[in-house]
């Protein structure tokens, strides 16, 4: 069955990295685009970027656009998103989703149970 | 942006009870909106895809509808599993936006 699992999250101070992990298993990650979307605590949904299958299309939420960093390596089945310069605001549930298409054109099919970032000082 | 604006943003309502969530979208967005379901402490789960189809293991309890800027999520015969916030998100276009989320409550 399809499994998504996220790692890499905790307690950062504001201005520092984080790099959060997705181990995809259970089907052909190549084929597959894919998306991180976060939650803020007790708020509601909020997208923050998506990576095509062959890494050609990838878009990013305005509110992370030149901070964070989506990639991927396939090889390894494993999804990536590079956090710079945190802020208080990113402290969320950050979530990974597997797009239904291998462009990032659909909807999210699958999702992991999420890891915990916490920006502060 | 596309903006998607839920109603209401929570109902009380009873195990058997028929309830329906409408999400606006702020432009045309054909038949590119998908529902998900989420229960506290939990992921996301898909329930209704490109408008109106049910996502595998969805209960035929749940139904979607609608086209362009107006869709609707119904659940026909509410179950106690059912309590849960429900969130529309559009397809149509980057960045992906979701609704406010609905919040379904026991009465």
């Amino acid at each position: 069955q399809v499994q998504l699992v996220e790692s890499g999250g905790g307690v950062v101070q504001p201005g520092r990295s984080l790099r959060l992990s997705c181990a995809a298993s259970g089907f052909i990650f190549s084929d597959h685009a894919m998306h991180w979307v976060r939650q803020a605590p007790g708020k509601g949904l909020e997208w923050v970027a998506v990576l095509s299958h062959d890494e050609d299309n990838i878009y990013y939420a305005d509110s992370v656009k030149g901070r964070f960093t989506i990639s991927r390596d396939n090889s390894k089945n494993t999804l990536f998103l590079q956090m710079n310069s945190l802020r208080g605001e990113d402290t969320a549930v950050y979530f990974c989703a597997r797009d239904a298409n291998d462009l990032g054109d659909s909807h999210f099919d699958h999702w992991g149970q999420g890891t915990l970032v916490t920006v502060s000082s | 942006d596309i903006q998607m604006t839920q109603s209401p943003s929570s109902v009380s309502a009873s195990v058997g009870d028929r309830v329906t969530i409408t999400c606006r979208a702020s432009q045309d967005i054909g038949s590119w909106l998908a529902w998900y379901q989420q229960t506290p402490g939990k992921a996301p789960k898909l329930l209704i895809y490109a408008a109106s189809n049910l996502q595998g293991g969805v209960p035929s309890r749940f139904s979607g509808g609608g086209s362009g800027t107006e869709f609707t999520l119904t659940i026909s015969s509410l179950q106690p599993e059912d309590f849960a916030t429900y969130y529309c998100q559009q397809a149509n276009s980057f960045p992906r936006t979701f609704g406010q989320g609905t919040k379904v409550e026991i009465k």
